[in-house]
């Protein structure tokens, strides 16, 4: 069974502090790890992917699969960064594919 | 605004009625997804079609909620008999291929009184 653990609700950091949200999963198969993010009142959206190796907004999220982690990081954080954070994990089940989440992380970057 | 859209934005109703929610992909995209987010708990998957193909439905998923996606256009969330757990944010989700990229709606919110 695919699962993917955030074990902190809340992350509060001053700003120009590093940032680390971390995200664990658990999945037979071969993983594909993304961020997903919601600012306040606005949809949820794609931040970033594992297979595309690709800093976004200045985060950067590596795939550790001897750890089973995929911890979305920042080393300066910003005001505009606070917002809710959701590890997922794709994978091919029963002929088709979907994502899990996880229960989300909020980050509060503070002045 | 060409991104998702969902109908209604809220719906309240009293428990033991039927609702239905509609999502409108973005145009191209062959693949929908329904999911359900509770409070302090991360979007739940529900269901996701291909084209007008209902191809997985999650075990959580009880008899009374049904979805359909004719012509592989819009797709439709019905609950029947709701009850007071069904009340959640839908969220719908479209995307063309894979799962690289969803692009999800606003939701509907609902609340069963």
């Amino acid at each position: 069974a695919q699962r993917v653990t955030q074990p902190e609700k809340l992350l509060s950091v001053f700003k120009g502090a590093p940032v680390e949200l971390k995200c664990n999963y658990s999945y037979s198969g071969s993983p594909e790890l993304f961020w997903y993010v919601q600012y306040s009142r606005q949809r949820l959206q794609l931040l970033l992917r594992h297979i595309s190796r690709e800093s976004i907004k200045g985060f950067t999220a590596d795939l550790n699969k001897g750890e089973t982690s995929f911890h979305l990081k920042k080393p300066f954080a910003q005001e505009e960064d606070s917002a809710m954070y959701y590890c997922a994990l794709g994978g091919i089940t029963g002929g088709g594919n979907k994502l899990t989440f996880g229960t989300g992380t909020q980050l509060k970057v503070e002045l | 605004d060409t991104g998702v859209s969902q109908d209604p934005r809220h719906k309240i109703t009293k428990r033991g009625q039927n609702v239905t929610f509609r999502c409108d992909p973005i145009s191209e995209h062959n693949r929908l997804y329904w999911y359900r987010q509770t409070l302090g708990q991360g979007p739940e998957f529900l269901t996701y079609f291909q084209n007008e193909a209902q191809l997985e439905k999650s075990r959580l998923l009880s008899d009374r909620f049904s979805a359909e996606r004719p012509k592989g256009s819009f797709s439709t969330l019905e609950i029947q008999r709701t009850e007071q757990g069904d009340s959640a944010m839908y969220l719908c989700a479209s995307t063309l291929g894979g799962v690289e990229k969803l692009f999800f709606g606003s939701g509907t919110q609902l609340s069963v009184l």
